[in-house]
């Protein structure tokens, strides 16, 4: 079955940015009938869609507009991987970021086990 | 774009049945058959319960079913067990192509 381990540091410091790596077991990153997301949960915001990858023939990737300006989503093919980085970060970033599979519109079936990122000095 | 909106709680009986709505635009569940429901217990990642509206994954209880008219989409629970205690999420693709998820809906099993 697939599972997703997500990998990378629990505290960022503000302005800096928060690096996570969401590595994939029993699919592929360029599977050609899903998408792989980025989404995150916070007590005050509940949770957030970031954004999401796919491959479709090219790859193609959609934001969330809150935070469009200061994402990236990059699938890693070499290592079955894709990655999120969200620059500038401020306290407001804090909160529990989930990798997840989803078939593309249609739910995401499979999630990261979550990771606590605190931002803070 | 504004979350989709949610009750902030429900509650019910062991037994009985409960309905937790969704209300969004139609640049969202309006326009679109992609509507999916999750169940997150506390320090849990969420499940996916419903997707593309009304369908079960592999190993969903068919007590859960779902629901879509004009702007709103529901979530459908029978026979309420204690297990089903949990908060529920929905969410819709956008014409955006981005996805929105609803505020939350904490169920309560008295």
């Amino acid at each position: 079955q697939v599972q997703l381990q997500q990998s990378g540091p629990g505290l960022v410091k503000p302005s800096q940015t928060l690096s996570l790596t969401c590595a994939i077991s029993g699919d592929s990153v360029s599977s050609n009938t899903v998408a792989w997301n980025w989404i995150r949960q916070s007590p005050s915001r509940g949770l957030e869609w970031l954004g999401r990858t796919y491959y479709r023939s090219t790859w193609y990737y959609d934001y969330a507009v809150s935070v469009k300006s200061r994402i990236t989503i990059n699938p890693d093919t070499s290592k079955n991987q894709f990655s999120l980085q969200l620059n500038s970060v401020t306290p407001e970033d804090t909160a529990v970021y989930y990798c997840a599979r989803e078939g593309y519109g249609s739910g995401s079936s499979e999630w990261g086990q979550g990771t606590l990122v605190t931002v803070s000095s | 774009q504004s979350a989709l909106t949610q009750p902030a709680s429900v509650s019910g009986s062991p037994g009985q049945s409960i309905t937790i709505s969704c209300t969004g635009t139609s640049s969202d569940i309006g326009g679109y058959n992609f509507v999916s429901w999750y169940q997150q217990h506390p320090g849990k990642a969420p499940k996916l319960m419903i997707y593309d509206v009304s369908n079960r994954p592999s190993g969903v209880s068919n007590r859960f079913s779902g629901s879509k008219s004009g702007n709103t989409a529901s979530l459908t629970i029978s026979e309420l067990q204690a297990d089903d205690e949990a908060d529920y999420y929905c969410s819709s693709y956008t014409s955006s192509t981005t996805q929105l998820f609803g505020g939350g809906t904490k169920l309560t099993v008295l």
